[in-house]
């Protein structure tokens, strides 16, 4: 079964700095993709980047980046000079080739003053 | 200019109730999804239709039925509802394929008395 595992539930950091937040996935396909999406309080689901698999060169999206390595099946969000509006849920998913998102459990990111 | 809407933004009812969540979009897509997420904020694809047709229909009670008149409507209905159906409901969509971002609704928070 495919699977995309966040393993840190809950993360704090100070305004400006620096925070990644790890993600890993499990599947058998090659081709694939995977994206980091944010849940704000208002509760609305922003896509914040996107990779695809086929591609090396790691996505990136003005203080929004990703480490993506595709051996060991991680795809990391690296967060720069963090902001307060950056505090939300964020969310690793997958997507297969049937079409199917599948979620991981997610990080509930505090960025703080 | 709302791209995914969904009605009602909050629904309580009683237990045993039968109950629908509309959901259209106006952005063109040919794929509409519906997901759950629970009160610990685990996103879950419930079902997921690409041109009127369904073709992701997870383990989900067949209490739970989605029907879409069009390519840009799809509702969920929900009959004798139960307490653990209370959760947010997001509908979503997106062109089929890989790296088409999917657009959310704002979520329709459903409260089972």
């Amino acid at each position: 079964a495919q699977t995309v595992t966040q393993s840190q539930p809950e993360m704090s950091v100070q305004e400006a700095e620096t925070v990644t937040l790890s993600c890993t996935y499990d599947t058998s396909e090659n081709n694939y993709y995977l994206f980091w999406y944010k849940q704000p309080p208002s509760r609305q689901m922003i896509l914040v980047i996107r990779q695809e698999a086929y591609k090396q060169q790691n996505a990136t999206e003005n203080r929004f980046s990703v480490n993506f390595q595709k051996a060991a099946k991680s795809f990391s969000l690296k967060i720069s000079d963090s902001q307060l509006g950056d505090t939300a849920m964020y969310f690793c998913a997958f997507r297969n080739r049937d079409d199917k998102i599948i979620f991981g459990k997610g990080t509930r990111l505090h960025i703080l003053p | 200019d709302t791209a995914v809407s969904q009605t009602p933004k909050y629904l309580v009812t009683q237990m045993g109730n039968d109950k629908s969540i509309k959901c259209e979009q106006n952005l063109g897509h040919d794929t509409m999804y519906w997901y759950k997420q629970d009160s610990k904020k685990f996103l879950k694809i419930m079902f997921s239709y690409n041109n009127k047709e369904l073709i992701i229909n997870e383990t989900v009670p067949n209490r739970f039925s989605p029907k879409s008149p069009d390519k840009a409507h799809l509702n969920l209905h929900i009959n004798s509802l139960e307490l653990g159906d209370s959760a947010v409901y997001f509908c979503a969509s997106s062109q089929r394929g890989g790296r088409n971002e999917q657009f959310f609704g704002p979520g329709t928070r459903l409260t089972v008395l």
